[in-house]
């Protein structure tokens, strides 16, 4: 079956220490997606990618950095600057060879930073 | 810019009320509108969609009409039941935005037997 896979699910670490979120998808998309989600607040969009080896920040990308050296890769590494990580985390792709296509997500990766 | 308001839940129903979810939009040009909805731990599943003014979007019992004139692209379902119970997010996709999806802040749906 074709999807976005998010691992793990549930990730645990101590303040000060850099954690790497894994997102695989399967579906041939071009473009991939970060998001994260605060009780409350909605989606916020941290980084995305459009081709490999290309990604842009977006609204929220202070102490998040990316990398997109595979088309079917696009892990989000969440950095000891980031203030606030603890958080729900949603990958998401996207087909951008149709104008309308929707966003597929992957079921989230919620970080715990004590 | 973009912007999507939804209306504040939570929305607390009982099983085969009647359902209206409340979405307007901010947009220049022609927008394509969406609705997601997550359930409990897990991501968001596309609900339905309308790419153009009057489409109405259908899925699972639920409906939303795409309305230019009014901004607006309320969710709706005749009967729902407590499986339906998640929280549902509007959302717009604009030419021109790099593909970013812009989304409202969810309306977080409970409905009890």
């Amino acid at each position: 079956d074709g999807g976005i896979t998010q691992s793990p699910k549930y990730l645990f670490r101590k303040e000060g220490q850099n954690v790497t979120l894994s997102c695989e998808q399967n579906l041939n998309h071009d473009a991939m997606y970060w998001y994260r989600q605060d009780p409350g607040q909605g989606l916020r969009l941290i980084y995305y990618s459009q081709i490999v080896n290309d990604f842009q920040k977006g609204d929220i990308a202070e102490g998040y950095s990316v990398s997109r050296e595979k088309k079917e890769s696009f892990p989000l590494t969440v950095t000891s600057a980031q203030k606030n990580p603890t958080a729900f985390y949603l990958c998401a792709s996207r087909n951008t060879g149709g104008n309308n296509s929707p966003l597929h997500f992957g079921n989230g990766t919620r970080l715990t930073v004590t | 810019g973009n912007s999507v308001t939804q209306m504040e839940g939570p929305v607390t129903l009982s099983e085969e009320a009647f359902l209206t979810i409340n979405c307007t939009y901010t947009a220049t040009g022609y927008p394509s509108l969406f609705w997601y909805v997550q359930y409990p731990g897990e991501g968001l599943q596309l609900l339905l969609k309308a790419t153009k003014a009057d489409d109405k979007g259908s899925n699972k019992g639920f409906e939303a009409t795409y309305r230019k004139e009014t901004t607006s692209f309320h969710l709706e379902k005749g009967s729902v039941q407590v499986s339906d119970s998640a929280v549902y997010f509007c959302a717009l996709l604009n030419t021109g935005t790099a593909s970013k999806l812009t989304f409202g802040t969810g309306t977080r749906l409970q409905v009890t037997l």
